[in-house]
């Protein structure tokens, strides 16, 4: 079945340094992907996505690219800051316009050393 | 922005009592979740909700649960019976279509004793 995979954490890394967390994914057909944020304490939240191949979604600093020769959506950042310390989600839906069920990784814990 | 809201925040219950878990989703969104996530692990599907009936459910949504959209705007999400493992934060979300992203509540913890 369909499924997300990505690096285990956690990943520690002091201020400004620059990020990558891999995620990889199986699915058949044309997925739309994101990476979902949980602050400490909090809910979920989007932190962007893209819906077909070679887009490139963007927020807050953070960047990934829909690739799909090698089933990839890995998140990047170039500075990292203390406030970005929180657990990243890579997810997957298979919906479209009409949306099925989103489908997480496992996690990735990421702490920032002032 | 349009916000998914959940209530309680909170509760505990005594195992083997019934809870119901609110959600109030996005108001022009068609499709509707529930998820949990036991503490420091993965977020697991529960069930989906579309046009008044469950469009899909996992495993783990076995007869003990049940979901009722009861007055077009709350969404609810029954545990008839509790169990100790059943202690976990549960996320409502709703979305429009899958393009758009889904948005989650901030959930609710609950923690059966």
């Amino acid at each position: 079945g369909d499924s997300v995979t990505q690096m285990e954490g956690p990943v520690t890394l002091s201020e400004e340094a620059f990020l990558t967390i891999n995620c990889t994914y199986t699915a058949t057909g044309y997925p739309s992907l994101f990476w979902y944020v949980q602050y400490p304490g909090e809910g979920l939240q989007l932190l962007l996505k893209a819906t077909k191949a070679d887009d490139k979604g963007s927020n807050k600093g953070f960047e990934a690219t829909y690739r799909k020769e090698t089933t990839s959506f890995h998140l990047e950042k170039g500075s990292v800051q203390v406030s970005d310390s929180a657990v990243y989600f890579c997810a997957l839906s298979k919906g479209g316009s009409s949306a099925s069920k989103i489908i997480f990784g496992s996690g990735t814990r990421l702490s920032i050393r002032p | 922005e349009p916000e998914v809201t959940q209530t309680p925040s909170h509760q505990v219950t005594q195992m083997g009592q019934e809870v119901i878990l609110r959600c109030v989703p996005i108001s022009n969104h068609l499709y509707f979740y529930w998820y949990r996530q036991i503490l420091g692990q993965k977020v697991e599907f529960l069930v989906s909700f579309y046009n008044n009936e469950i469009s899909e459910k996992s495993e783990i949504f076995d007869d003990q649960f049940s979901v009722e959209r009861p007055d077009g705007s709350n969404f609810t999400l029954k545990i008839r019976s509790t169990k100790l493992e059943d202690s976990a934060m549960y996320f409502c979300a709703s979305t429009g279509t899958a393009d758009l992203g889904y948005t989650f509540g901030s959930g609710t913890r609950l923690t059966v004793v």
